[in-house]
């Protein structure tokens, strides 16, 4: 099943502990994205990537970290995570060209 | 000002009723997509348009680029059709930068 599979689905942390959560796609896209939700403030985009070795920053990159080494994966790393990370996070790819995106699951973050 | 703004926010509908959801963009844009997040929370993209109208189902998105402007409609609605619409756009010549309006949370009474 072609699918972008986020982990983990729920995370609660302490104030500076490194974590990282991690994003895979099956489907050999280019593109992949990292997004941050919260409410009254809606989606916003942390970093892109538009192929291996290539990323960009989005709207609110500070205080995340992403790395593109492999074309399947696209890991999202907080090196010291703050309560003002606590979020809904979605990973997302797409082929490149003028496709629709596939959504992961979401990782709800907590940091405390 | 955001730069890209829906409209409405909230709407609420009675079963079968025809709905539009609106998305205005101030910036220039290489390609615009609508999704849909359901209660619970996961994201399915709906249509990705860079001109014209595309039509699945009962649901229509049309787009006038020299207007900046976005329409959503579902024909015929339903409970089921129950969710956040949100309007994304891809900015012209920055690569994969999307900007996304504030979504339009869209209640179907039976």
């Amino acid at each position: 099943e072609a699918q972008v599979t986020q982990n983990p689905r729920y995370l609660i942390t302490v104030t500076g502990k490194k974590l990282t959560v991690t994003c895979s796609q099956n489907m050999n896209h280019e593109y992949m994205s990292w997004y941050r939700q919260d409410p009254g403030l809606g989606l916003r985009q942390i970093y892109y990537s538009m192929n291996v070795e290539v990323t960009d920053k989005g709207d609110v990159p500070e205080g995340y970290k992403v790395s593109r080494k492999e074309k399947r994966n696209f890991p999202l790393i907080l090196e010291s995570p703050s309560p003002n990370q606590t979020s809904l996070y979605f990973c997302a790819s797409s082929p490149s060209g003028p496709y629709g995106y596939t959504f992961g699951s979401g990782t709800r973050l907590t940091v405390v | 000002k955001n730069e890209v703004e829906q409209s409405p926010q909230n709407l609420t509908a009675q079963e079968g009723e025809f709905i539009t959801i609106n998305c205005s963009y101030s910036v220039g844009i290489s390609a615009l997509h609508w999704l849909q997040q359901h209660p619970g929370g996961g994201i399915v993209s709906l249509f990705m348009l860079s001109s014209g109208k595309k039509k699945h189902g009962r649901l229509i998105a049309t787009i006038n680029i020299q207007e900046k402007h976005s329409s959503l409609h579902i024909t015929a609605s339903h409970p089921r059709d129950s969710a956040v619409y949100i309007c994304a756009v891809r900015v012209n010549n920055q690569g994969g930068k999307l900007i996304f309006g504030q979504g339009t949370e869209l209640s179907v009474k039976p």
